[in-house]
Protein backbone atom coordinates (compact mmCIF):
# COMPACT_ATOMS: atom_id res chain seq x y z
CA UNK A 1 0.00 0.00 0.00
CA UNK A 2 1.23 3.28 -0.63
CA UNK A 3 2.38 5.19 2.37
CA UNK A 4 4.16 8.53 3.71
CA UNK A 5 5.88 7.78 7.14
CA UNK A 6 6.94 11.17 9.18
CA UNK A 7 8.84 9.36 11.64
CA UNK A 8 9.32 12.88 14.21
CA UNK A 9 5.85 13.45 15.82
CA UNK A 10 7.39 16.47 17.66
CA UNK A 11 10.99 18.10 17.12
CA UNK A 12 12.43 21.25 19.11
CA UNK A 13 15.35 23.32 18.17
CA UNK A 14 16.80 26.38 19.38
CA UNK A 15 16.23 29.72 17.22
CA UNK A 16 19.22 30.16 14.31
CA UNK A 17 20.19 26.19 14.79
CA UNK A 18 19.73 23.72 11.38
CA UNK A 19 16.61 21.92 10.81
CA UNK A 20 16.28 18.58 9.64
CA UNK A 21 12.56 16.69 9.08
CA UNK A 22 12.61 13.54 8.20
CA UNK A 23 10.31 11.57 5.51
CA UNK A 24 9.56 8.19 3.79
CA UNK A 25 7.84 6.93 1.12
CA UNK A 26 6.40 3.88 -0.10
CA UNK A 27 4.98 3.61 -3.66
CA UNK A 28 5.56 1.40 -6.68
CA UNK A 29 7.02 4.04 -8.57
CA UNK A 30 8.87 7.35 -7.61
CA UNK A 31 6.17 9.57 -6.65
CA UNK A 32 5.92 13.24 -6.97
CA UNK A 33 6.35 14.57 -3.50
CA UNK A 34 5.92 17.77 -1.25
CA UNK A 35 6.10 19.59 1.58
CA UNK A 36 3.58 21.73 3.38
CA UNK A 37 3.74 23.57 6.55
CA UNK A 38 0.27 24.61 8.54
CA UNK A 39 0.67 27.50 11.44
CA UNK A 40 -1.49 27.04 14.13
CA UNK A 41 -5.39 27.55 12.94
CA UNK A 42 -4.39 27.84 9.49
CA UNK A 43 -4.49 26.36 6.02
CA UNK A 44 -1.59 24.32 4.48
CA UNK A 45 0.94 26.14 2.53
CA UNK A 46 3.12 24.41 -0.02
CA UNK A 47 7.12 24.99 0.75
CA UNK A 48 8.77 23.33 -2.24
CA UNK A 49 7.82 20.04 -4.70
CA UNK A 50 9.81 17.79 -6.66
CA UNK A 51 8.98 15.91 -9.92
CA UNK A 52 11.62 15.11 -11.53
CA UNK A 53 14.79 16.41 -12.06
CA UNK A 54 17.53 18.52 -9.93
CA UNK A 55 17.17 16.00 -6.18
CA UNK A 56 17.81 19.13 -4.15
CA UNK A 57 14.32 21.52 -4.64
CA UNK A 58 14.81 24.93 -3.35
CA UNK A 59 11.33 26.35 -1.95
CA UNK A 60 9.68 28.87 0.12
CA UNK A 61 11.10 30.70 3.23
CA UNK A 62 14.47 29.50 2.63
CA UNK A 63 13.47 25.70 2.83
CA UNK A 64 15.33 23.14 0.99
CA UNK A 65 14.42 19.47 0.39
CA UNK A 66 16.67 16.55 -1.11
CA UNK A 67 15.30 13.22 -2.54
CA UNK A 68 16.87 9.95 -2.45
CA UNK A 69 15.55 7.25 -4.20
CA UNK A 70 18.10 4.73 -2.52
CA UNK A 71 16.34 6.20 0.75
CA UNK A 72 12.63 6.57 -0.34
CA UNK A 73 13.09 10.00 1.48
CA UNK A 74 12.62 13.61 0.90
CA UNK A 75 14.12 15.25 3.64
CA UNK A 76 13.19 19.14 4.62
CA UNK A 77 15.56 21.04 6.10
CA UNK A 78 16.77 24.56 6.72
CA UNK A 79 20.40 26.05 7.46
CA UNK A 80 19.12 28.83 10.45
CA UNK A 81 15.78 28.50 11.96
CA UNK A 82 13.59 31.45 12.78
CA UNK A 83 10.85 31.71 15.51
CA UNK A 84 8.37 32.16 13.04
CA UNK A 85 8.93 29.00 11.76
CA UNK A 86 7.31 27.15 14.37
CA UNK A 87 4.67 25.12 13.05
CA UNK A 88 3.26 21.65 11.80
CA UNK A 89 5.05 20.03 8.89
CA UNK A 90 3.74 17.75 6.30
CA UNK A 91 5.25 15.96 4.15
CA UNK A 92 2.61 13.92 1.14
CA UNK A 93 3.49 11.97 -1.69
CA UNK A 94 1.46 11.49 -5.28
CA UNK A 95 1.43 9.05 -8.00
CA UNK A 96 3.34 9.92 -11.07
CA UNK A 97 -0.06 8.87 -12.73
CA UNK A 98 -1.95 11.49 -10.91
CA UNK A 99 -4.53 10.35 -8.06
CA UNK A 100 -4.79 10.86 -4.38
CA UNK A 101 -2.83 13.41 -1.91
CA UNK A 102 -1.17 10.44 0.73
CA UNK A 103 -0.03 12.67 3.98
CA UNK A 104 2.11 11.84 6.36
CA UNK A 105 1.27 12.22 9.77
CA UNK A 106 2.92 15.36 10.33
CA UNK A 107 5.78 16.66 12.50
CA UNK A 108 5.34 19.47 14.62
CA UNK A 109 8.19 22.01 15.11
CA UNK A 110 9.09 24.29 17.72
CA UNK A 111 11.76 26.84 18.23
CA UNK A 112 13.27 27.82 21.48
CA UNK A 113 14.69 31.26 22.28
CA UNK B 1 -4.18 37.34 -5.99
CA UNK B 2 -5.67 34.24 -6.86
CA UNK B 3 -6.47 32.37 -4.00
CA UNK B 4 -8.79 29.39 -2.55
CA UNK B 5 -11.56 31.26 0.11
CA UNK B 6 -13.07 29.62 3.08
CA UNK B 7 -16.23 30.98 5.23
CA UNK B 8 -16.68 30.99 7.81
CA UNK B 9 -13.36 30.43 9.38
CA UNK B 10 -15.07 29.18 12.62
CA UNK B 11 -18.22 27.91 12.93
CA UNK B 12 -20.36 26.39 15.73
CA UNK B 13 -23.21 24.13 14.97
CA UNK B 14 -25.51 21.92 17.72
CA UNK B 15 -25.58 18.12 17.80
CA UNK B 16 -27.77 16.84 14.64
CA UNK B 17 -28.63 20.32 13.56
CA UNK B 18 -27.21 20.67 9.85
CA UNK B 19 -24.48 22.79 8.97
CA UNK B 20 -22.80 24.23 5.54
CA UNK B 21 -19.07 25.06 4.80
CA UNK B 22 -18.78 27.04 2.01
CA UNK B 23 -15.31 27.54 -0.43
CA UNK B 24 -14.77 29.64 -3.27
CA UNK B 25 -11.49 29.85 -5.47
CA UNK B 26 -10.33 32.69 -7.92
CA UNK B 27 -7.55 30.11 -9.59
CA UNK B 28 -10.18 29.00 -12.50
CA UNK B 29 -9.07 25.28 -11.34
CA UNK B 30 -11.20 22.34 -12.29
CA UNK B 31 -11.22 19.90 -9.13
CA UNK B 32 -12.14 21.19 -5.84
CA UNK B 33 -11.43 19.11 -2.88
CA UNK B 34 -12.16 18.79 0.64
CA UNK B 35 -10.62 17.42 3.77
CA UNK B 36 -11.24 16.57 7.19
CA UNK B 37 -8.55 17.13 9.82
CA UNK B 38 -8.82 15.93 13.22
CA UNK B 39 -6.93 17.24 15.69
CA UNK B 40 -3.13 16.47 15.58
CA UNK B 41 -3.73 14.60 12.45
CA UNK B 42 -3.24 14.26 8.82
CA UNK B 43 -6.19 15.44 6.08
CA UNK B 44 -7.88 13.10 5.09
CA UNK B 45 -9.76 13.53 2.23
CA UNK B 46 -13.63 13.16 2.15
CA UNK B 47 -14.46 13.61 -1.71
CA UNK B 48 -13.94 15.75 -4.57
CA UNK B 49 -15.13 17.51 -7.67
CA UNK B 50 -13.79 17.37 -11.14
CA UNK B 51 -15.41 19.74 -12.84
CA UNK B 52 -19.19 18.98 -12.18
CA UNK B 53 -18.01 14.85 -11.81
CA UNK B 54 -18.48 14.08 -7.75
CA UNK B 55 -15.83 11.58 -6.65
CA UNK B 56 -16.55 10.14 -3.08
CA UNK B 57 -13.95 8.72 -1.00
CA UNK B 58 -15.61 5.19 -0.14
CA UNK B 59 -14.83 5.69 3.77
CA UNK B 60 -16.84 8.86 3.73
CA UNK B 61 -19.88 8.47 5.78
CA UNK B 62 -23.24 9.91 4.14
CA UNK B 63 -23.69 12.24 6.40
CA UNK B 64 -21.30 14.38 4.55
CA UNK B 65 -22.52 15.89 1.25
CA UNK B 66 -21.35 18.07 -1.47
CA UNK B 67 -22.18 20.50 -4.06
CA UNK B 68 -20.72 22.51 -6.69
CA UNK B 69 -23.18 24.76 -8.68
CA UNK B 70 -19.80 26.73 -10.58
CA UNK B 71 -16.15 26.69 -10.80
CA UNK B 72 -15.45 29.10 -8.32
CA UNK B 73 -18.08 27.35 -5.72
CA UNK B 74 -17.65 24.26 -3.70
CA UNK B 75 -19.81 23.33 -0.59
CA UNK B 76 -19.70 20.59 2.44
CA UNK B 77 -22.94 19.80 3.86
CA UNK B 78 -23.05 18.07 6.61
CA UNK B 79 -26.59 16.77 7.46
CA UNK B 80 -26.54 16.10 10.95
CA UNK B 81 -23.52 16.66 12.61
CA UNK B 82 -22.19 14.75 15.41
CA UNK B 83 -19.55 15.35 18.08
CA UNK B 84 -17.20 13.30 16.18
CA UNK B 85 -17.75 15.67 13.39
CA UNK B 86 -15.51 18.47 15.35
CA UNK B 87 -12.58 19.01 12.98
CA UNK B 88 -11.30 21.36 10.70
CA UNK B 89 -12.27 21.11 7.23
CA UNK B 90 -10.31 22.09 4.23
CA UNK B 91 -10.74 23.05 0.63
CA UNK B 92 -8.40 22.28 -2.16
CA UNK B 93 -7.86 23.07 -5.75
CA UNK B 94 -5.50 21.78 -8.37
CA UNK B 95 -5.90 22.45 -12.13
CA UNK B 96 -6.76 19.48 -13.65
CA UNK B 97 -6.38 16.35 -12.06
CA UNK B 98 -6.12 14.52 -15.28
CA UNK B 99 -2.30 16.18 -15.68
CA UNK B 100 0.22 14.76 -13.71
CA UNK B 101 2.98 17.33 -11.91
CA UNK B 102 -0.19 18.67 -10.24
CA UNK B 103 -0.14 20.76 -6.96
CA UNK B 104 -3.25 21.52 -4.91
CA UNK B 105 -3.64 24.85 -3.15
CA UNK B 106 -5.18 25.09 0.54
CA UNK B 107 -8.06 27.41 1.53
CA UNK B 108 -7.14 28.78 5.14
CA UNK B 109 -9.65 26.23 7.11
CA UNK B 110 -12.86 26.33 8.74
CA UNK B 111 -12.60 24.95 12.14
CA UNK B 112 -16.62 23.51 13.17
CA UNK B 113 -17.11 23.32 16.74
CA UNK B 114 -20.18 20.76 17.19
CA UNK B 115 -22.20 21.54 20.73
Amino acid sequence: AQSVTQPDIHITVSEGASLELRCNYSYGATPYLFWYVQSPGQGLQLLLKYFSGDTLVQGIKGFEAEFKRSQSSFNLRKPSVHWSDAAEYFCAAQGNQGGKLIFGQGTELSVKP
Amino acid sequence: DAMVIQNPRYQVTQFGKPVTLSCSQTLNHNVMYWYQQKSSQAPKLLFHYYDKDFNNEADTPDNFQSRRPNTSFCFLDIRSPGLGDAAMYLCATSRDERLVQETQYFGPGTRLLVL
